[in-house]
């Protein structure tokens, strides 16, 4: 009964390294995101697929890639980190797109930018 | 660009007692999906109740309930028989009908006193 994976749970990167979040859903969902949560603020897209094969961007995509290696899995990777990306990532799926079914999460990662 | 407001930063509840969040929200748009989550220290995303702004009938789920005032652009959550297990963030969160982005309110911290 795992629903939404994601790993790591914790990283600390320096400015200027590259990482990838890995996300899996094991629903045989059509759609996920990811979304970045800083303190004080609700969660914010930055992309998302809304089936296999297409991703989208979201609200805040800049300084992200993803990619959706198959209906299970989604990436996000970040090129080179900032600062200023030092934030709780969430990952979530849901069986189609839209607000007709709902999204459910993943524990989220907590990623450090020295 | 839509946005959601959550006026209330910090709430309090005695248990057994009723509380009710407030969430306003701005849209141009007609059709849309509207959603509580709740996020306890576990930092979980959790689904609690979720509207559809053509049924005019206000969503509920057990304790759960929302006062939905489409004119107003009001969507509160009212919880009633508030138990221990009820503390944690609520976020309310807008979807536009034809679109995957989803915009988050920036949270109302409830505690319950026992």
């Amino acid at each position: 009964n795992a629903g939404v994976t994601q790993t790591p749970k914790f990283q600390v990167l320096k400015t200027g390294q590259s990482m990838t979040l890995q996300c899996a859903q094991d629903m045989n969902h059509n759609s996920m995101y990811w979304y970045r949560q800083d303190p004080g603020m609700g969660l914010r897209l930055i992309y998302y697929s809304a089936s296999e094969g297409t991703t989208d961007k979201g609200e805040v995509p800049n300084g992200y890639n993803v990619s959706r290696l198959n209906k299970r899995e989604f990436s996000l990777r970040l090129e080179s980190a900032a600062p200023s990306q030092t934030s709780v990532y969430f990952c979530a799926s849901s069986e189609g797109a839209r607000g007709r079914q709902p999204q459910h999460f993943g524990d989220g990662t907590r990623l450090s930018i020295l | 660009a839509q946005t959601v407001t959550q006026s209330q930063p910090e709430m309090s509840v005695q248990e057994a007692e009723t509380v009710t969040l407030s969430c306003t929200y701005d849209t141009s748009e007609s059709d849309y999906y509207l959603f509580w989550y709740k996020q306890p220290p576990s930092r979980q995303m959790i689904l609690v109740i979720r509207q559809e702004a053509y049924k005019q009938q206000n969503a509920t789920e057990n304790r759960f309930s929302v006062n939905f005032q489409k004119a107003a652009k009001s969507f509160s959550l009212k919880i009633s028989d508030s138990q221990l297990g009820d503390a944690a963030m609520y976020f309310c969160a807008y979807m536009g009908y034809n679109n995957n982005d989803m915009r988050f309110g920036a949270g109302t911290r409830l505690t319950v006193k026992p």
